[in-house]
């Protein structure tokens, strides 16, 4: 049973536009939302992670919206570059040493 | 956020050999993890290791297959046991840093067995 659905799983984008990844989780007991970016030959490294008391967080190009009530959240990465070409995976867990569930990945291309 | 080196950073393996892989990170930790990673595939959690206790496996994972120690708060392994061409995956370990939800992940092993 998938509790964390994410799409799709490959994403073309060309430079500079905006890259969109959408998840969907079932578990109400998540309360952590985090994003990985791995890129081929290394491990996952955290990107941005959001908790559900806000609808939105950004840290530079990357954005989190999330919505609660749909149980969903997305990571928007604007002004896409060739170097953010990489694997992409929305994440969940519960509060304080609760597994992680990941989702299935996103495999994004940024093309000139 | 924390620091995680994993030795060996690949391995070519012979079928019904055994590796064992390293994970050292540079501060305390309580809990570490294993994870296996299948070529294009999502992470699958194997087992969770706690300093001073038995390791717990995930659903699919067994002690005798793949056997866990952690005999410090800044040190782990994992051995694959009797290796089978379907073992070949990256392995990774990852830490949660306390108090924040968040885990960081090693570098991985790049595992193949012919």
């Amino acid at each position: 049973q998938q509790q964390v659905k994410q799409s799709p799983q490959s994403l073309i984008v060309q430079k500079g536009g905006i890259s969109i990844i959408n998840c969907a989780y079932e578990n109400t007991a998540f309360d952590y939302f985090p994003w990985y970016q791995q890129f081929p030959g290394k491990g996952p490294a955290l990107l941005i992670a959001i908790r559900p008391d806000v609808s939105e967080k950004k840290e530079g190009r990357f954005t989190i919206s999330f919505n609660k009530s749909a149980k969903q959240f997305s990571l928007h990465i604007m002004d896409s570059q060739p170097g953010d070409s990489a694997t992409y995976f929305c994440a969940a867990s519960g509060r304080g040493y609760q597994k992680v569930t990941f989702g299935i990945g996103t495999k994004l291309q940024v093309i000139p | 956020s924390a620091v995680i080196s994993q030795k060996p950073s690949r391995d070519i393996c012979q079928r019904g050999t055994s590796l064992t892989i390293q994970c050292q990170v540079d501060s305390q930790v309580t809990m570490m993890f294993w994870y296996r990673q299948q070529p294009g595939q999502s992470l699958t959690l194997i087992a969770t290791a706690n300093q001073g206790s038995e390791a717990t496996y995930e659903s699919g994972f067994v002690i005798d297959k793949f056997p866990i120690s952690r005999p410090n708060l800044t040190f782990s392994t994992l051995t694959v046991s009797n290796m089978s061409p379907e073992d070949s995956s990256i392995y990774l370990c990852s830490v949660e840093s306390p108090g924040t939800d968040t885990q960081y992940f090693g570098p991985g092993t790049r595992l193949t067995v012919l």
